[in-house]
């Protein structure tokens, strides 16, 4: 069964400090994706990762296939960036039982940055 | 571009009674999922479409089931609603070009099954 999980649960840091959120997952994937869920309870997809790395704005976010793992950092953190950061993975179509499609999530790491 | 929609925003339902969670999209998206988020776990897959015409079972299909009325819409019903499925609900849709790959999400419905 695919399994994939986030730490820290609960991250509380002061605006400025460098932020870094991981996810681990336990099959072959053929894409993981990082979320972000407001307060208001929506859901924004922020990046979409098969290898390597990627940038957007004070967001990075890394994969290292071989280890089964990611990392979203964010530089700079502001109080907007107060919100839960959810990993979710694509299983290859090997573990997927045959067909079964959509994501397997993370139960999601929220973070809070104080002013 | 309205994206996915959702409605309604908020439902509360007496055990046993039906209603039907309506979604639409207008980005032209073969793929479509309905998810369902409670305290303290991941979302998790209740049924998906990857086509018009096409539904399956996800994760957590029982007590629901779902219409793929068209390429923009699909929909979840729950026909005798229990308050096991007390939840926030949200629909999906996704887009593949290029190996790259988005996921849409609408805003969500909160059901609370009394």
């Amino acid at each position: 069964k695919n399994e994939v999980e986030q730490s820290p649960q609960n991250l509380t840091a002061q605006e400025g400090e460098f932020i870094t959120i991981n996810c681990s997952y336990s099959v072959g994937i053929s894409a993981l994706h990082w979320l972000q869920q407001h307060p208001g309870g929506g859901i924004v997809s922020l990046f979409m990762l098969s290898s390597g790395k990627k940038k957007h704005g004070r967001l990075i976010a890394t994969i290292n296939i071989q280890e089964k793992h990611s990392s979203l950092h964010i530089t700079a953190s502001h109080p907007r960036d107060s919100a839960v950061y959810i990993c979710a993975v694509r299983p290859d179509y090997s573990y997927s039982g045959g067909g079964a499609d959509g994501l397997t999530f993370g139960k999601g790491t929220h973070l809070i940055i104080q002013p | 571009n309205a994206g996915v929609t959702q409605t309604p925003k908020f439902q509360v339902l007496k055990t046993g009674q039906s209603m039907t969670l309506q979604c639409a999209q207008d980005m032209n998206h073969n793929s479509m999922y309905w998810y369902r988020q409670d305290p303290g776990m991941g979302l998790r897959l209740i049924y998906y479409s990857a086509s018009e015409g096409t539904t399956d079972k996800g994760e957590v299909p029982n007590g629901y089931n779902v219409s793929r009325l068209n390429k923009r819409e699909f929909s979840l019903r729950l026909e005798s609603a229990a308050p096991s499925q007390t939840s926030v609900y949200f629909c999906a849709s996704r887009v593949l070009a290029f190996r790259e790959e988005t996921q849409y999400f609408g805003p969500g419905t909160r059901l609370l099954v009394l």
